[in-house]
């Protein structure tokens, strides 16, 4: 079946470091990936995604690359700020059934101290 | 454009009751997806509707139902609550234009409590 891992942390770093957050994927297919921020007490937002190999998705200075060859697409910013402490959640979407149903990996909790 | 609207935000319910949440999607999105996220079992995948009609579901007991009106909003009902239905209730709106890799628009959760 599908299925998405991602490194759980938690993921504690100092401001202005580089961040990795490892996902890789299970899938038939060609899904499209996406990478969800849910800040505390909030629901999800969509960071980035990207729909075939290759593609590199970016947002807010955050960028993952579709890998097909490694069935990975982990996520990176450069120099983290406090306001990106929070929940960072890898999710593949494959068409089941004629609709897209989203996957998710278990979250990996950043916390960014100043 | 508002985005993903979701009410009650909170609520607590005792074991044996049952519960209504409600969705509003962005306007015009077509699909509404529900998910279940708790600490132990993460966001769990709990049915999408689509023109009034369930196309997907997840691996949830029959407890667990929904509907979507022609405005495209929908609600979810929970019946018989158990307290591991505690949980955060999220929906999520796509366009489900059918041309694939639709993105799925999250409100901000429903937290209910079942004591």
């Amino acid at each position: 079946g599908n299925s998405v891992t991602q490194m759980e942390g938690p993921v504690t770093l100092s401001e202005e470091a580089f961040l990795t957050i490892n996902c890789t994927y299970t899938a038939t297919g060609y899904p499209s990936l996406f990478w969800y921020v849910q800040y505390p007490g909030e629901g999800l937002q969509l960071l980035l995604k990207a729909t075939k190999a290759d593609d590199k998705g970016s947002n807010k200075g955050f960028e993952a690359t579709y890998r097909k060859e490694t069935t990975s697409f982990h996520l990176e910013k450069g120099s983290v700020q406090v306001s990106d402490s929070a929940v960072y959640f890898c999710a593949l979407s494959r068409l089941q059934g004629g609709s897209e149903k989203l996957v998710f990996g278990k979250g990996t909790k950043l916390t960014v101290n100043p | 454009k508002a985005g993903v609207t979701q009410t009650p935000r909170y609520l607590i319910k005792t074991r044996g009751q049952q519960v209504t949440l409600s969705c509003s999607p962005i306007s015009g999105h077509r699909s509404v997806s529900w998910y279940q996220q708790t600490p132990g079992q993460g966001l769990q995948f709990l049915f999408e509707y689509f023109s009034e009609t369930q196309r997907n579901k997840g691996n949830f007991p029959g407890r667990f139902s929904g509907r979507q009106f022609s405005n495209s909003r929908s609600e979810m009902n929970v019946s018989t609550l158990e307290l591991g239905d505690s949980a955060l209730y999220l929906c999520a709106s796509s366009l489900a234009s059918g041309a694939g890799a639709d993105t799925q628009y999250f409100g901000p959760g429903t937290r209910l409590t079942v004591l």
